[in-house]
């Protein structure tokens, strides 16, 4: 059973222009939600961030937006530049269960590409 | 500062083989997750450690394991290798692990990736 989705495997957007992720999830327990970058042959990178207290979470030209009653969340970019091109992954994370550790839980990834 | 730094980069094994992948963590962290990389199944958690105990493990077989060492550096294990386990393994730190902040986001190395023929 997937917790966390991405149902699109792969975007294409003109540079310049919008670029919106989205991510669905199904266990009402995360409370922490993340947004990753990986370009082919490196390890994943953090891009952003947003606790489920929150709604919106900006970071320059990334912002993430949360909407806990739909179980979703979305990362938009403005603009996109080419560089943005790359596989994004949305995961979440529950609550610290006691045992002093938290794992995260990944989407399969999309695979945004700028178009220059 | 260094980054994460896993090796060896890439390997190539037989079916039944063992193989032994090694991190290690961004200086002054103290906590290292394994994830798995599949084409089909995305990223999934194998293990974390913290002060080398084992406090959290994810749902694969007992042919994975790991340990951690005194200065924080981890090692993973895969016994009586299977085609299945053909994967990119990435390594990540933290400072603690416990309670996600800015400051405790998993930072990722490369990875190491396995081919199993």
């Amino acid at each position: 059973d997937q917790q966390v989705k991405q149902n699109s495997p792969s975007l294409s957007v003109q540079e310049g222009r919008i670029s919106i992720l989205n991510c669905d999830y199904t266990n009402s327990m995360f409370d922490y939600f993340l947004w990753y970058k990986k370009y082919p042959a490196e390890g994943p990178t953090f891009l952003i961030s947003i606790s489920s207290i929150k709604d919106k979470n900006e970071d320059g030209r990334f912002t993430v937006f949360l909407n806990k009653s739909a179980k979703h969340l979305s990362l938009h970019i403005v603009p996109s530049q080419p560089g943005d091109s790359a596989v994004y992954f949305c995961a979440a994370s529950a609550p610290d269960s006691g045992a002093g550790s938290y794992q995260l839980t990944f989407g399969k990834g999309t695979k945004l590409s700028v178009i220059p | 500062k260094a980054g994460v730094t896993q090796t060896p980069r890439y390997l190539i094994k037989t079916r039944g083989q063992q193989v032994t992948l090694s991190c290690s963590p961004i200086s002054g962290h103290r906590s290292v997750s394994w994830y798995q990389q599949t084409p089909g199944q995305g990223l999934q958690f194998l293990f974390e450690y913290f002060s080398e105990t084992q406090r959290n493990k994810g749902n694969f077989p007992g042919r994975f394991s790991g340990r951690q060492f005194s200065n924080s550096r981890s090692e993973m294990n895969v016994s009586t290798l299977e085609l299945g386990d053909s994967a990119l393994y990435l390594c990540a730190s933290s400072r603690t692990g416990t309670g996600l902040s800015g400051a405790n986001v998993l930072t990722f190395g490369a990875g190491s990736r396995l081919t199993v023929l």
